[in-house]
């Protein structure tokens, strides 16, 4: 999986609670990306970091923040969540933002 | 409304048996258009990927197609094995920003 990996892999929550996920790699690679896959809808994408501390928002960013300290990770933050935010998490990576992204193995969350 | 339609929603074919899947975008400009293999339970992992003034490209019994006049995009899938049961994800890119569009995917399943 292109040196990429996700933690946890599968998480139970409860409304109302912080969640962190987070995204490590080891490809050195500038960008990276966090997505939800969401039955009946294609990946959307949430944030995205285009090199330390520089980040922005995608499609779907409400009741989500992010950070990136270092190049290798990338930490995703639901401040207070939701059942709406029950869904699949992958995050992906690229050398720059017109090359392929390849993914991570994704984190199952359920909130309850 | 998605700027990414791909159809079929779902398709069942017999090992050794060809197949078309179908993306139909309403993104533009657009840089690239990519086809993704996404295996259950696995993250997306790229097949093709076309920019706007290519019109054809393969990757072993794979070959994407582009008409960037019609906005419309083919995955054609030769001699079919078991292995290639999986959902196949259109994705395009628009020109000047990072926000790729994905398609709902296609969910192929091949019988023996």
């Amino acid at each position: 999986d292109a040196g990429i990996t996700q933690s946890p892999r599968h998480k139970v929550t409860e409304t109302g609670t912080p969640v962190t996920l987070r995204c490590h790699q080891t490809e050195n690679h500038r960008y990276m990306y966090w997505y939800r896959q969401d039955p009946g809808h294609g990946l959307r994408l949430i944030h995205y970091s285009y090199g330390v501390k520089d980040t922005d928002k995608g499609e779907v960013s409400d009741g989500y923040s992010v950070s990136r300290s270092k190049t290798e990770d990338f930490l995703l933050t639901l401040e207070s969540a939701t059942s709406s935010q029950t869904s699949v998490y992958f995050c992906a990576i690229s050398r720059t933002n017109q090359e392929t992204q390849y993914f991570g193995p994704g984190t199952r969350l359920l909130v309850l | 409304k998605n700027q990414v339609e791909q159809s079929p929603q779902s398709l069942i074919i017999l090992e050794g048996k060809n197949c078309t899947l179908q993306c139909n975008y309403t993104v533009s400009p657009f840089s690239n258009l990519r086809w993704y293999k996404q295996d259950t339970g696995r993250g997306p992992v790229s097949l093709t990927i076309m920019t706007f003034s290519e019109n054809t490209k393969s990757n072993g019994r794979y070959t994407a197609t582009l008409d960037a006049d019609t906005k419309q995009s083919s995955l054609h899938i030769t001699a079919s094995q078991l292995s290639d049961s999986a959902s196949y994800i259109c994705v395009v890119s628009p020109l000047n920003n990072n926000d790729m569009r994905f398609g709902a995917g296609t969910r192929l399943t091949v019988k023996p």
